[in-house]
């Protein structure tokens, strides 16, 4: 079982939409959590990060974290076609520890 | 704030030459950094941890006398890929964590390594 998993996606949704990004972890010991954007040929670029169940909001994009079933979600409201790009969930154990990224959601919004 | 650069972004080189790339924290001190390397389509894989004045840790499989990473001072960690193979072509990322209690780490913008 990988430690990060995320669906590969391409995951297609038409602009102005409300994307889903989901990712699930294996350690129960993780601590933060975090959504990187990374565009084709770029480095990864943050979107957020949380470390508290529930939900965190930041202008269109809300992360969402549940500890229990040990998943965290990134939600894109009002999707726009610049939007497209590959999402990378990573966790980390506690303060300044590495981080261990899935593989990333391809993410395409169509106009 | 919280820039990281590298230098070069590109680089050629034929197989069996030694690499160097740097990673700077240009508005920011950076007691660790991280090297990470891309393979097309793939995700980010974590090389080794670099703390200032002290040696790097390697993640299992990456071999430390092939990776050699000196993190001299707060602002400046070098990745110097000795005797560069065609296998060893790929998309090599730095990050740093300016620390002070911040956990976010900093992404430079990357190195492409194309060995011939």
């Amino acid at each position: 079982q990988k430690e990060v998993e995320q669906n590969s996606g391409p995951l297609s949704v038409p602009e102005g939409a409300i994307a889903s990004l989901n990712c699930t972890y294996s350690d129960r010991g993780s601590q933060s959590f975090f959504w990187y954007r990374q565009y084709s040929g770029k480095s990864p670029e943050l979107i957020m990060f949380i470390y508290s169940n529930g939900d965190k909001e930041d202008g269109r994009f809300t992360a969402q974290l549940n500890k229990a079933s040990q998943y965290v979600s990134l939600l894109i409201r009002d999707s726009q076609p610049s939007d497209s790009a590959t999402y990378l969930c990573a966790v980390n154990k506690g303060f300044a520890d590495k981080l261990i990224f899935g593989t990333g959601t391809r993410l395409q919004v169509f106009p | 704030g919280a820039v990281v650069s590298q230098h070069p972004s590109w680089v050629i080189c034929k197989s069996g030459t030694s690499v160097k790339i740097e990673c700077r924290s240009l508005d920011f001190q950076a007691t660790t950094m991280f090297w990470y390397r891309q393979f097309p389509k793939q995700s980010l894989m974590l090389m080794a941890t670099s703390n200032e004045g002290s040696k790097a840790t390697y993640e299992q499989g990456v071999e430390k006398d092939k990776f050699l990473i000196n993190h001299a001072s707060l602002t400046l960690s070098t990745l110097t890929v000795t005797s560069a193979h065609p296998e060893d072509s790929s998309f090599y990322i730095c990050s740093a964590l300016p620390g002070q209690g911040q956990e976010t780490q900093y992404f430079g913008p990357g190195t492409r390594l194309l060995v011939l």
